[in-house]
Order: structure tokens, then sequence, then C-alpha cells
């Protein structure tokens, strides 16, 4: 079956510490690769995307992700988090199902930036 | 400013009670959809549509039903077959599920459901 994986459920880091995201997925056709993020009492939001090209996307706010295709993999990466940076993280694959393209969730990574 | 509007933000209701949430957009989108958020097990597809009229079941449709009569509203009903529909709802849109197959969802704010 068609899933995405996010390993690290909570992550806590200090303010100015590097973060990596994990997300794996299993699909082998084309994918279209997504991250969205969730802010404190916000709705979902796009951070950034992989459709085709260059495999090493940015996004907003200093994100960036990297798509490793042997891996399946797209691990979202910032040098330097921020307080800010608070947030759920969910990574998301659109993929072709039963004619038609789907979009599925992992199950998010909380993160925690401390101050 | 467009965007997906859900209300309303949090609903109680009685067990045995139908419910209906309700989701409208003004992004001019064909495709919307309705995902379940449960702590630890990210978004879940309940229901999609693609076009006016249409609708598709997701991953756990079950105790759940829709309709499309306009594009611009997606309401969600909760049945009363829904055997765990306490849960945080999540209404999104996209351009499209065809040509525009690589576009990304906008989400609204989401309702959050107790049932007791």
């Amino acid at each position: 079956a068609q899933s995405v994986s996010q390993h690290n459920h909570h992550v806590i880091l200090s303010e100015a510490a590097s973060l990596e995201l994990g997300c794996n997925y299993s699909y082998g056709g084309t994918v279209n690769l997504f991250w969205y993020v969730q802010y404190p009492g916000q709705h979902l939001q796009l951070l950034l995307k992989y459709f085709s090209g260059d495999p090493l996307v940015k996004g907003i706010k200093g994100f960036e992700a990297e798509f490793i295709k042997s891996k399946f993999s797209f691990n979202l990466r910032k040098p330097s988090v921020q307080w800010s940076d608070t947030a759920e993280y969910f990574c998301a694959v659109n993929a072709k199902r039963k004619g038609t393209y789907k979009y599925i969730f992992g199950t998010g990574t909380r993160l925690k930036v401390l101050a | 400013d467009g965007g997906i509007t859900q209300s309303p933000k949090y609903l109680f209701r009685k067990e045995g009670q139908n419910v209906t949430l309700s989701c409208e957009q003004n992004l001019n989108h064909d495709a919307m959809y309705w995902y379940r958020q449960d702590p630890g097990q990210g978004l879940r597809l309940i229901y999609y549509s693609q076009i006016v009229n249409d609708f598709q079941k997701g991953d756990i449709a079950e105790g759940y039903s829709v309709s499309r009569e306009k594009k611009e509203s997606f309401p969600l009903t909760v049945t009363s077959a829904q055997k765990n529909p306490t849960a945080f709802y999540l209404c999104a849109s996209s351009i499209g599920t065809g040509s525009s197959y690589n576009s990304p969802l906008h989400f609204g704010n989401g309702t959050r459901l107790t049932v007791t």
C-alpha cells in the first residue's frame, strides 16, 4: 500500500539549531511532493513543493527540502530554526491511485523550538 | 481575500445525533476534500469531490456523507453510524485533480467536533 512515513513524531530544538525532518514514501510511479506546516491556532499551509527539475527546492521562511529518488525521501531542512518555527509539519505525496491523483499525508512531526 | 471557510469552529453533539459541518470556498476551485485529523495519525481522507454533483469515498468514508450541489460548497455530515466521531475535521480545495494534478491543497481552519 502507498504510504508516507515521518519517523520523528516530536522534535525539540533550541533556537539557532539546525533542523532536518525525515519523510519517506512508498510509491514507484510519478509523485509530487509537498511539505505543509500548521502553526498553533492556524490552518495548514504550504511550505514547499517538488514536481520536477532541481531536486533541491526552497520554500518559505528559509526552509528547503531535497528529493532523493533512489531513497524515496523528501527530507525537510532549515539551517537555523527560530522560536516562531514551532509548529506541526506534514509531509505529503500526491500520486495516482485508481485513476485519480490523491494526496497521502504522513502522521506529522511536532516541532518545538525553545527560545 | 479568497479562502476556505469552515463553520463552526467548535461543535458539540450528543451521541446518536447527526451533525453537518460546513465548508465554503471562494477560490473557484473544482476539487474539494474532507480530512479527519487525529493525534499521531496525520490527515486521513474521508470524501472528495472533483466536480459539482460528483463525489467519491476516501479512505475512511464509513459513517460520513457529503453533497456537492454547488461548486463553492461541500458540507460533511457525520452520522450516528460513525463509531468514533470526536475529531478535528479539515476541509480543503485544489484547482483540480485532472490536468492540474500537482496543484497544492488550500485548507480551512477546521472544525473540532466533540460527541458525548
